[in-house]
């Protein structure tokens, strides 16, 4: 079955270190991928977007994903953490139009 | 928000009755969503409409309904509330139903307590 799979349910660091989300998904061909971070309190709002091209994609508030398809994986990445990246973050797929969101990973950010 | 608005942003129900979220754009977009959130499933589509009076179903219609007379304004009816239906419910616009997942604005939310 299709689906998207975010394996990590809930993720803590400490602030100014590393941070990689993981997502992974099950299609047939290689569907358009994203990232949403979400606020508490807050809609989704888009970080970055893989289409095509160069596997490594940059987005906002300094985050970075890559795509690899041997492992159908799209995780993402931040090298520094801030505490204002305390937030929920979904990885989401758009097959031919029709969106799936994997269900989340909370990130917890520690002084 | 990209001008848009869902009201009530909470609400506590009873089971068995009927419960209607308002979802108000101010973009004029054409494409309009309803998701719920629930832990361990993300955003599951419900309903969603490309037009006024033009609506078709998501993955999780049962028990919903959806309603869309004006431009602006895009209704989720629940004609008789279960707790499973206790979630966040978000309203998304869009312009584009190409390339979907880069074009979708999602309003802040609408937390649905059925009791």
């Amino acid at each position: 079955a299709q689906s998207v799979t975010q394996p990590d349910i809930h993720i803590t660091v400490s602030e100014g270190a590393s941070l990689e989300l993981r997502c992974n998904y099950s299609y047939g061909a290689t569907p358009y991928l994203f990232w949403y971070v979400q606020s508490p309190g807050q809609g989704l709002q888009l970080l970055l977007k893989y289409f095509s091209g160069d596997t490594l994609v940059q987005g906002i508030k300094g985050f970075e994903a890559e795509f690899k398809r041997s492992q159908s994986s799209f995780n993402l990445r931040k090298p520094s953490v801030h505490w204002s990246d305390a937030a929920e973050y979904f990885c989401a797929v758009d097959n031919n139009n029709d969106m799936r969101f994997g269900a989340g990973t909370r990130l917890t950010v520690k002084p | 928000d990209a001008g848009i608005t869902q009201s009530p942003r909470h609400k506590v129900t009873e089971t068995g009755t009927p419960v209607t979220l308002r979802c108000h754009q101010t973009e004029n977009h054409r494409y309009m969503y309803w998701y719920r959130q629930d832990p361990g499933h993300g955003l599951r589509l419900i309903h969603y409409s490309y037009g006024v009076k033009d609506t078709d179903k998501g993955e999780v219609s049962d028990g919903y309904s959806v309603s869309r007379s004006k431009t602006e304004d895009f209704l989720l009816t629940l004609e008789s509330a279960t707790s499973s239906q206790t979630s966040v419910y978000f309203c998304a616009i869009s312009d584009d139903k190409g390339n979907l997942g880069e074009k979708l604005f999602f309003g802040s939310g609408t937390q649905l307590s059925v009791l």
